[in-house]
């Protein structure tokens, strides 16, 4: 089975600022790892995805993604955020082959303030 | 572009109605899902469908069940509900071969 573990439930920040945001997962297979942003009252948007090669993947608003194979962990990064990053942010895993079920996070909610 | 389409962003019910929630893709996607999300749970698979009239049931499947006799649509019914229903409900649809899910906007459902 996979898990995945998001440790921070929530994250302030302050306008242009960096942030991360934390991603670990366990699982006895390979898998594909990807970060979902849902704005308030939507639904889930793709930010990202990482299937294999390199290692640091890029993703829509300026986001990216390590992953870390030895630490298992797969942290978002954003280099200067803003007001419209407001939300919040799930990280999950899909088993490479097999049943596609996405297995998510708990999920971290991104506060930017001015 | 992929639309996945829920038929109610907002639904009240009543304790021991049957509830319907619908959802339609477009891009002819063989998986679909049904997905609760509460606060501080994340996302939980409630059932999933690989094909017309198949169905497979996922983490959280008691107390509901599902359809799909077309392609493109899935459906969620609740038998009978109850106010630990009450949540969020996000259908998603993904190719058989690709490698990302598609997420509809959501219903907001209240059973009082």
């Amino acid at each position: 089975a996979q898990s995945v573990t998001q440790l921070d439930s929530q994250v302030p920040v302050f306008e242009e600022a960096p942030v991360e945001l934390r991603c670990n997962y366990s699982s006895s297979v390979s898998v594909y790892l990807f970060w979902y942003v849902q704005y308030p009252n939507q639904g889930l948007q793709l930010l990202l995805k990482y299937l294999s090669g390199s290692t640091l993947v890029k993703g829509i608003n300026g986001f990216e993604a390590e992953f870390n194979k030895s630490q298992t962990s797969f942290h978002l990064r954003k280099p200067s955020v803003h007001i419209s990053d407001t939300a919040e942010y799930f990280c999950a895993v899909r088993r490479v082959t097999g049943f596609q079920k996405l297995v998510f996070g708990t999920g971290t909610r991104l506060l930017v303030s001015p | 572009d992929v639309k996945v389409t829920q038929s109610s962003r907002y639904l009240v019910k009543r304790t021991g109605e049957k509830v319907f929630l619908e959802c339609v893709q477009d891009m002819d996607h063989e998986n679909m899902f049904w997905y609760r999300q509460d606060p501080g749970l994340g996302l939980r698979l409630i059932y999933f469908s690989y094909d017309v009239k198949m169905k497979e049931k996922g983490d959280i499947p008691e107390g509901y069940s599902v359809s799909r006799e077309k392609k493109e649509r899935f459906s969620l019914i609740l038998e009978s509900a109850s106010t630990n229903q009450t949540s969020m409900y996000l259908c998603a649809s993904s190719p058989q071969e690709g490698t990302e899910a598609f997420f509809g906007q959501g219903t907001r459902l209240t059973v009082v």
